[in-house]
């Protein structure tokens, strides 16, 4: 079943405005980290939150997470129209694993210039 | 600059040939990634990689197989396409499985199948 389910499935927003994206995952984690797709690129590795982290920041992203809820949200300050992607969450179960990510169906971001 | 470079960009292959997919990378890590991404979902897990150590997912199907003959490059080959193996495939590296592992992405190859 799938790990990592997002919300809202999209936002469409105004630039300069704030979006927050939900994630909630199942099973216990390593590590939660969040990536971003532009339509019919690969996938940028945005950042990453180990599960005794319980927030991050890097520039206009900040990122929380709550092993308890197993949920995790990104958060994108006064974006701006160049933010327009789709974001995925994604989970690292650890152990024998490999590394293996399980991803969420993500959030598909539109920011109105 | 170091990257994961996936050739080609586009491929069109008939239903039934086989055809094979490209990966390459120039940041000299551990671990490769195939995944396949069709349109508006997640992508999915096809095989990956700690150096040679091959691993497939469970529910992979035996239509595709996978090589990796040394640190830089992998492939992946479908064996018969069907039309519903049309999508996007991407590759992905991370320099561990464990600890820091986040996956560096090559832009994909989009298959169509006709």
């Amino acid at each position: 079943s799938q790990q990592g389910e997002e919300d809202p499935q999209a936002l469409s927003i105004q630039e300069g405005e704030n979006a927050t994206m939900n994630c909630s995952y199942k099973t216990s984690i390593n590590n939660l980290q969040w990536y971003r797709q532009n339509s019919g690129r690969g996938l940028v590795h945005l950042i990453l939150i180990r599960s005794n982290e319980r927030e991050k920041h890097s520039g206009r992203l900040r990122v929380t997470l709550d092993t308890s809820k197993k949920s995790s949200s990104l958060l994108i300050t006064a974006s701006r129209a160049a933010d327009t992607a789709s974001y995925f969450c994604a989970t690292d179960a650890g152990g024998t694993s490999y590394g293996k990510l399980t991803f969420g169906q993500g959030t598909i971001l539109t920011v109105h210039p | 600059d170091a990257m994961v470079i996936q050739n080609p960009r586009y491929q069109v292959t008939q239903f039934g040939k086989p055809v094979t997919l490209s990966c390459s990378q120039t940041l000299n890590h551990n671990v490769m990634y195939w995944y396949q991404q069709k349109s508006s979902q997640a992508p999915k897990l096809l095989f990956h990689y700690y150096d040679k150590d091959f691993n497939n997912e469970a529910d992979t199907p035996d239509n595709f197989q996978s090589r990796r003959p040394n640190t830089s490059f992998c492939f992946l080959d479908i064996r018969s396409p069907g039309l519903g193996d049309a999508a996007m495939y991407l590759c992905a590296t991370s320099r561990d499985a464990w600890g820091r592992n986040e996956q560096y992405f090559g832009p994909g190859t989009r298959l169509t199948v006709t």
